[in-house]
């Protein structure tokens, strides 16, 4: 079993939409999570950043985390174009150590 | 916000030369930076995490003498391809945390080797 599973898509979803973005993984000793955004041949872009279980929400982007059930999920309301991208999901055991990545779900918003 | 500086954005080199990536951080200190290989359509893969003053420390299965890896300041680490493959040609990373919030990427270096 990977560490960190993300079902890789593509998902389309039409403009407008709530979208949701899961990931699962099975160690426990992960405390940090994390959503980067990542467009075609650029570096990945950070879009939340949170500490064990619990809701954080920015703008139309709410990342929740179940440490009880080691799941993850990004959601974004009112969905745009320019939201399509991949989306990775990254976890770390703690605050400075190395973090690792899901495998992204492409993610396009059709207008 | 953080900033992470990458260069060059892109490179073509020839078979068998050497290629070096800077990873700059621009507005803050990184004892840490990490290097990151990412293949089109996959994952980010961790290749070595690179430290300040002192050794990096690779994963496992990468080869330390042809990714040579040198930290010589809190915000400047270097990645060297050396003596390239087209294997090698692939999309590099560089990442770093400041001291508050999430790793902050740079904007990778696609490197393609003929």
């Amino acid at each position: 079993q990977k560490e960190v599973e993300q079902d890789p898509g593509p998902l389309s979803v039409p403009e407008g939409a709530i979208v949701s973005l899961n990931c699962t993984y099975s160690n426990s000793a992960f405390q940090y999570f994390m959503w980067y955004r990542q467009y075609s041949r650029k570096g990945p872009e950070l879009l939340m950043y949170t500490y064990s279980s619990g809701n954080k929400e920015d703008g139309r982007f709410t990342a929740q985390v179940d440490k009880s059930s080691k799941y993850i999920s990004l959601f974004i309301r009112d969905s745009q174009p320019s939201d399509s991208a991949t989306y990775l999901c990254a976890m770390s055991k703690n605050r400075d150590d190395k973090i690792i990545f899901g495998k992204g779900t492409r993610l396009h918003i059709l207008p | 916000g953080a900033v992470v500086s990458q260069h060059p954005s892109w490179v073509i080199c020839k078979s068998g030369t050497s290629v070096k990536i800077e990873c700059r951080s621009l507005d803050f200190q990184a004892t840490t930076m990490f290097w990151y290989r990412q293949f089109p359509k996959q994952s980010l893969m961790l290749m070595a995490t690179s430290n300040e003053g002192s050794k990096a420390t690779y994963e496992q299965g990468v080869e330390k003498d042809k990714f040579l890896i040198n930290h010589a300041s809190l915000t400047l680490s270097t990645l060297t391809v050396t003596s390239a493959h087209p294997e090698d040609s692939s999309f590099y990373i560089c990442s770093a945390k400041p001291r508050a919030g999430g790793y902050t990427f740079g904007s990778g270096t696609r490197l393609t080797v003929v």
